[in-house]
């Protein structure tokens, strides 16, 4: 009964290959999040979703494409995989996206693009 | 615009020894500012978190931190540090309706025996 779970964790690929991780969270949150941490564990925010609907979108490749089906869920595409990609990517939830809630994370997916 | 600034990427006290990790925030609202931990190979969890009211802030495993306006700070404190302790701390910074937090460089904390 994990609050935010993603998949897979571990994602090996060859550049130029297109790639999808999931993420689903049943705390009953309205706001979902995608974050990348490089291997300096800097954290920035890729996307937000409330409701379904995209409000953040930060400087991303357009090859990165959030889809959210319902607001239980939000996946990630990546297009043409570059090996500046290698990184961990967190999903994260919050309960409105206010500011104040606290952001609960998955557990991470680590992509690896040779 | 936001931003936030941990001093030291990385910490290193003794065991019993205090824990001090800095993070000074720019904000042109009020904020709200957090603490998250990130154990090995998991994700980010939360530690404290101030919004309004008391300043000295108590969060889990014996962590607090002060909101300091006058010197936009947010700094953790553990009076005696734990060889559990050991991990990368990060800071982040919110406000009214911002619908983001904004993350800090993070502070990997070890803790030697």
């Amino acid at each position: 009964d994990t609050a935010v779970s993603q998949t897979p964790k571990y994602l090996v690929t060859q550049m130029g290959n297109d790639k999808s991780i999931k993420c689903e969270q049943n705390l009953g949150h309205d706001t979902m999040y995608w974050y990348k941490q490089d291997s300096k564990k800097f954290l920035k925010i890729m996307f937000s979703y409330n409701n379904k609907e995209l409000i953040i979108n930060e400087t991303v490749p357009n090859r990165f494409s959030p889809k959210s089906p319902d607001k239980a869920h939000l996946n990630l595409h990546i297009n043409s995989l570059e090996l500046g990609d290698s990184a961990v990517y967190f999903c994260a939830s919050s309960q409105e996206g206010t500011g104040e809630e606290t952001q609960y994370f998955g557990l991470g997916t680590r992509l690896l693009v040779l | 615009a936001q931003s936030v600034t941990q001093l030291g990427s990385h910490v290193s006290v003794s065991e019993g020894a205090l824990v001090l990790l800095r993070c000074n925030y720019s904000s042109s609202v009020p904020p709200y500012l957090f603490w998250y931990v990130q154990y090995p190979n998991q994700g980010l969890q939360l530690l404290l978190k101030y919004t309004t009211g008391a300043t000295l802030v108590k969060g889990i495993n014996g962590f607090e931190a002060e909101f300091k306006k006058s010197e936009t700070s947010f700094h953790l404190t553990k009076p005696s540090a734990h060889m559990s302790d050991a991990a990368e701390y990060f800071c982040a910074v919110s406000g009214p309706n911002a619908g983001k937090s904004t993350f800090g460089d993070g502070t990997t904390l070890t803790v030697k025996p």
